[in-house]
């Protein structure tokens, strides 16, 4: 069966310092992969989504940036952080169907 | 913008009663919607998928589907106190397996 991991869990990071989440699928090859954000109250915001190795696409302008660097690694990353980009932050993937499944999540706050 | 609305709630409902939550979108050429839950601090579980016109029914939950009028909605029958969750909407938007989520409503079942 897929499973997804995501790493770090929880993070306080200061403004300005860098960001690396990671998150890897295991049990499947060739998967879709997403990172969302949800801020305190709000829906899922879809970030970044990747078709391949290398392949990245961007929904929304922003100061996060994605990385694949291998078929089922995913890695959301930033140069410096600001306090608007504290939120829950969501890995997920899908293969031939629509839906999508979500890993554990990454809980950010900006000091 | 292609959007989901979702009444934010909180829907309050007594426990063994049907809990009704509905959703509303934007883009007509969606063809693919889900309902998953999100219990607080945890990450979205899917629920159910629905493709097609109509009711499609899982155990305890029947979602409904209307293109015509751009309308799903979940109901949850026998509604139980860990039924208790924020339930997001979800519509594939744009290909690539890409949701578009509303911000979803939160339900608490009571005793």
């Amino acid at each position: 069966s897929q499973t997804i991991h995501q790493w770090p869990a929880t993070l306080v990071q200061p403004v300005g310092s860098p960001l690396s989440l990671e998150c890897t699928v295991e049990g499947t090859s060739n998967p879709n992969l997403y990172w969302y954000r949800q801020a305190a109250g709000r829906g899922l915001q879809l970030l970044f989504y990747s078709v391949g190795i290398g392949q990245i696409s961007s929904e929304v302008p922003q100061n996060l940036s994605a990385s694949r660097p291998q078929d089922r690694q995913f890695i959301l990353s930033s140069k410096k952080l600001l306090l608007s980009d504290s939120g829950f932050y969501l890995c997920a993937w899908s293969v031939t169907t629509d839906t999508i499944y979500f890993g554990e999540g990454s809980w950010l706050t900006v000091v | 913008q292609k959007e989901v609305e979702q009444n934010s709630g909180p829907l309050s409902v007594p426990e063994g009663a049907i809990a009704s939550l509905n959703c509303t979108y934007s883009d007509r050429g969606s063809q693919s919607f889900f309902w998953y839950r999100q219990y607080s601090g945890k990450s979205p579980e899917l629920i159910m998928s629905i493709y097609s016109n109509g009711d499609k029914e899982d155990g305890r939950f029947t979602a409904q589907l209307n293109k015509a009028s751009q309308y799903v909605s979940l109901l949850i029958r026998d509604s139980q106190p860990s039924d208790s969750a924020t339930y997001l909407c979800a519509v594939a938007s744009g290909g690539y397996n890409k949701l578009i989520f509303g911000a979803g409503t939160r339900l608490a079942v009571h005793p």
